[in-house]
């Protein structure tokens, strides 16, 4: 079965400063990757996804992840974080073909200090 | 881009009652959709996948008569939560697929319901 682990509940930044944060998936086959944020009470935003080809990939808000086989990981990065980016960002691990829905992790909030 | 809507956004509702909740696609065809559930401070936990025309699967430990779901077409789908307990006061959220996974999955804004 497949899983996300996201390891940081909380993560507190500086505005401007840069941010990481970390998710390690277990699947069997080549994984489908999603990152997404969510603000209090609201549904999901698409950050960026991973499928295949360029292990480096960029989304919207200035947000980028990296795709590490080796190290089965998915770490979304910004190089300056602003004040609305404080929000809860998921991780999620999907199956070809999209039949099975998506197995999320825990999630990380983050904080943004000014 | 692909939007989804979900109605509505909150409802409280007494015990013992049902409430329904509706996920549309409104500029694809869905043929797949998925409802989660998300408690307070927690992830989003898959309940079950509903294909257009035919029954819901759901996962385990979710209990298929007490979340009656339908995708009678391929733009709506539907979930109701029958005989309403506090326990079931919660987040839900739908997500639909358009054709294939590249397509990404895109989620409505989900629903707060709250039992009383």
């Amino acid at each position: 079965a497949q899983s996300v682990t996201q390891p940081d509940i909380h993560i507190t930044v500086s505005e401007g400063a840069s941010l990481e944060l970390r998710c390690n998936y277990s699947y069997g086959a080549t994984p489908y990757l999603f990152w997404y944020v969510q603000s209090p009470g609201q549904g999901l935003q698409l950050l960026l996804k991973y499928f295949s080809g360029d292990t480096l990939v960029q989304g919207i808000k200035g947000f980028e992840a990296e795709f590490k086989r080796s190290q089965s990981s998915f770490n979304l990065r910004k190089p300056s974080v602003h004040w609305s980016d404080a929000a809860e960002y998921f991780c999620a691990v999907g199956s070809g073909g999209g039949a099975d829905g998506l197995t999320f992790g825990k999630g990380t909030h983050l904080i943004i200090q000014p | 881009g692909a939007v989804v809507s979900q109605h509505p956004s909150w409802v409280i509702c007494k015990s013992g009652t049902s409430v329904k909740i509706e996920c549309r696609s409104l500029d694809f065809q869905a043929t797949t959709m998925f409802w989660y559930r998300q408690f307070p401070k927690q992830s989003l936990m898959l309940m079950a996948t509903s294909n257009e025309g035919s029954k819901a699967t759901y996962e385990q430990g979710v209990e298929k008569d007490k979340f009656l779901i339908n995708h009678a077409s391929l733009t709506l789908s539907t979930l109701t939560v029958t005989s309403a307990h506090p326990e079931d006061s919660s987040f839900y959220i739908c997500s639909a697929l358009s054709g294939t996974v590249n397509y990404g999955y895109t989620f409505g804004s989900g629903t707060r319901l709250t039992v009383v």
